[in-house]
């Protein structure tokens, strides 16, 4: 079983709908979870981190953290053409120090339609 | 503006040849992290480097090779004993306490032929 299963799409979505995003992971060490945000040809920009379990809202987006599932998601309300890209979920044991690592999903290629 | 930069954009190499590619940053960042992405394969650790003059095996060092003589800088070289080498190279960088918050350059597409 690999660390972080993400179902790599693809997504596709009307202009307006509300997306979810997800990924589901194996070490229960992990209490960083971040959602990371890929245009296509371009380096991942980080779009929202959470520590532990609960939910974090930030404009239409919402990640979420479910640890006694090990189950994360990131909301999309409104979704709007310009949000087509890959979401990218990573995770990690500790904030950093030696050894720190950051384990990465696959990604989820989504499209949003106009 | 305060960011990374990644050159070139776009590599072309014959087989055999080493090649080394550039990571810049500004940021002041302590910590630089190396990534391969391949289609469906996410991004994959290459190396990193929490302080200057250290760095530390990622889980995909095989092939590569790395230095860190500067803060601002962490130029990874890819050799001729990397077997699968075309492929989006990512350069990070983060603060060493939020490594989590990891900022990415624009990337590197090498290809090998």
């Amino acid at each position: 079983q690999k660390e972080v299963e993400q179902d790599p799409g693809p997504l596709s979505v009307p202009e307006g709908a509300i997306v979810s995003l997800n990924c589901t992971y194996s070490n229960s060490a992990f209490q960083y979870f971040m959602w990371y945000r890929q245009y296509s040809r371009k380096g991942p920009e980080l779009l929202m981190y959470t520590y532990s379990s609960g939910n974090k809202e930030d404009g239409r987006f919402t990640a979420q953290v479910d640890k006694s599932s090990k189950y994360i998601s990131l909301f999309i309300r409104d979704s709007q053409p310009s949000d087509s890209a890959t979401y990218l979920c990573a995770m990690s044991a500790r904030s950093g120090g030696s050894n720190y690592k950051l384990t990465f999903g696959k990604g989820t290629l989504l499209t949003v339609n106009p | 503006d305060g960011g990374i930069t990644q050159s070139p954009k776009y590599l072309f190499r014959k087989e055999g040849q080493n090649v080394t590619l550039s990571c810049e940053q500004n940021l002041n960042h302590d910590a630089m992290y190396w990534y391969r992405q391949d289609p469906g394969q996410g991004l994959r650790l290459i190396y990193y480097s929490q302080i200057v003059n250290d760095f530390q095996k990622g889980d995909i060092a095989e092939g590569y090779s790395v230095s860190r003589e500067k803060k601002e800088s962490f130029p990874l070289t890819v050799t001729s004993a990397q077997k699968n080498p075309t492929a989006f190279y990512l350069c990070a960088s983060s603060l060493t306490g939020t490594s989590y918050e990891q900022y990415f350059g624009p990337g590197t597409r090498l290809t090998v032929t």
